[in-house]
């Protein structure tokens, strides 16, 4: 069954960058992109970018432009969210999910989330 | 561009149906069949319900369906059960390979 398994809680201060994982099982990785959603306390959902696994192509949120950078390591099956200059309003619960994009531009799983807190 | 409108509450008694909305303009949900709705229980990630507009994964019951008109999406829930008692947002392709998400609606079952 598909799986995607994210790395643990995170804590950082303001500036610093963090960088997450979200290893994937029971499909083929590069056949499918990764997106990124995040969420903050009690808010909803935002979309932060997109990376094709196959080719490395990435799509990003204006908002996150120049502090984004999503890769992926086919090698093993992993993909991976950097952000950085981190504040207090990335603090955030990070999910991946697996991006149907070409074929209906939906999310079908997602990784439990990692929560990074940003704080002093 | 910024995030779809929807309610920010909806409620029912159990065997009801509700309607929930998703608003946008004819740059994303207006122009493209690509709407997607998740349903999130408190502390858990989003799970997929509905693509493109009214279709169904596996094991999504069909107490839960989806249509569209000009800029508004809804998702409609029929046969209100205790367990449909979660947050629920809407998504939708906005053009240049982006994607925005609505504001999110919390269903109460009375």
């Amino acid at each position: 069954q598909v799986q995607l398994v994210q790395s643990g809680t995170e804590v950082k201060k303001p500036g610093a960058s963090v960088k997450v994982s979200c290893k994937a099982s029971g499909y083929t990785f590069s056949s499918f992109g990764i997106s990124w959603v995040r969420q903050a306390p009690g808010q909803g959902l935002e979309w932060m970018g997109w990376i094709s696994v196959y080719n490395g192509n990435t799509n990003y949120a204006q908002n996150l432009r120049g502090r984004l950078t999503l890769t992926s390591d086919i090698s093993t099956n992993t993909a991976y969210m950097e952000l950085g200059s981190l504040r207090s309003g990335d603090t955030a619960v990070y999910y991946c999910a697996r991006d149907r994009r070409g074929s209906g531009s939906y999310f079908d799983y997602w990784g439990l989330g990692t929560l990074v807190t940003v704080s002093s | 561009q910024s995030a779809l409108t929807q309610p920010a509450s909806v409620s029912g008694s159990p065997g009801q149906s509700i309607t929930i909305s998703c608003t946008g303009t004819s740059t994303d949900v207006g122009a493209y069949n690509l709407v997607s709705w998740y349903q999130q229980h408190p502390g858990k990630a989003p799970t997929l319900l509905m693509f493109e507009g009214s279709k169904r994964p596996s094991g999504v019951s069909n107490r839960f369906s989806g249509s569209k008109s000009g800029n508004t999406a809804s998702l409609t829930i029929s046969g209100l059960q205790a367990e449909d008692e979660a947050e629920y947002y809407c998504c939708s392709y906005a053009g240049s390979a982006l994607y925005f998400f609505g504001t999110g609606t919390w269903v109460t079952v009375l």
